[in-house]
């Protein structure tokens, strides 16, 4: 089965401090996605990975897929209360099965 | 564009009582379709999923059910509900096919208090 653990669970950090997330798994996928989800909404895609040692730059975020397609992290460079939020790293089984699968998330808090 | 609709937002139900949250989904043919539920500041544990109208994959054995009558709707239900059925249910749809990175929408979602 394969599964993604998600760390640290919850950060609290200070405006302007940075921090990085990070998604694991034993497994190796094809892509790997990072959603953003705020209190009493649904998730909203940031973005996908799909070659390892891929980085992709999202403003003050940085996505890196690892090089054996097995992890993944998200760096917040100079975080804003705006970045508060659970961050959730997802992927889709095998074929088209149909199925996505998160992880457990982790909460961000950015006190101003 | 495409659209997705959940509802209702809120429901406070009793214990043993039926439910059925519905989904629908706008300007797309085909989707596959999910229900999430989620703990408080938790990751979203997949319930069901649907590539196609009547084929519904099932994820956790548990006290519900989903059904797919229509392409682009997606129904949630229970015959009686319990209290750890109480939780935040999303809605969710992604272009069918084989690219294994479509995004996926979700809804608003359903805030679910078994009373």
């Amino acid at each position: 089965t394969q599964l993604l653990e998600q760390s640290p669970q919850f950060l609290s950090i200070q405006e302007g401090e940075n921090l990085t997330v990070y998604c694991n798994s034993s497994s190796v996928f094809s892509s790997l996605q990072w959603y953003r989800q705020e209190p009493g909404e649904g998730p909203v895609l940031l973005v996908t990975v799909v070659t390892g040692g891929e980085v992709k730059k999202l403003k003050r975020l940085t996505f890196q897929f690892g090089d054996a397609r097995k992890d993944s992290s998200l760096h917040i460079t100079a975080a804003q209360p705006g970045d508060t939020g659970l961050y959730l790293c997802a992927f889709h089984g095998s074929g088209n099965t149909g199925k996505l699968i998160f992880g457990q998330g982790t909460t961000l808090q950015v006190k101003p | 564009s495409q659209t997705i609709h959940q509802w209702p937002a809120t429901l406070v139900q009793p214990v043993g009582s039926p439910l059925s949250l519905e989904c629908t989904v706008e300007g797309t043919s085909n989707p596959n379709l999910y229900w999430y539920r989620q703990a408080a500041g938790r990751g979203l544990q997949l319930l069901f999923y649907s590539v196609g109208i009547g084929q519904i994959s099932s994820e956790v054995p548990q006290n519900l059910s989903a059904s797919r009558p229509q392409d682009r709707q997606f129904i949630l239900s229970s015959k009686k509900l319990l209290l750890s059925d109480s939780g935040f249910y999303l809605c969710a749809w992604s272009s069918f096919g084989i690219l294994r990175d479509t995004e996926a929408f979700f809804g608003q979602g359903t805030r679910l208090t078994v009373v």
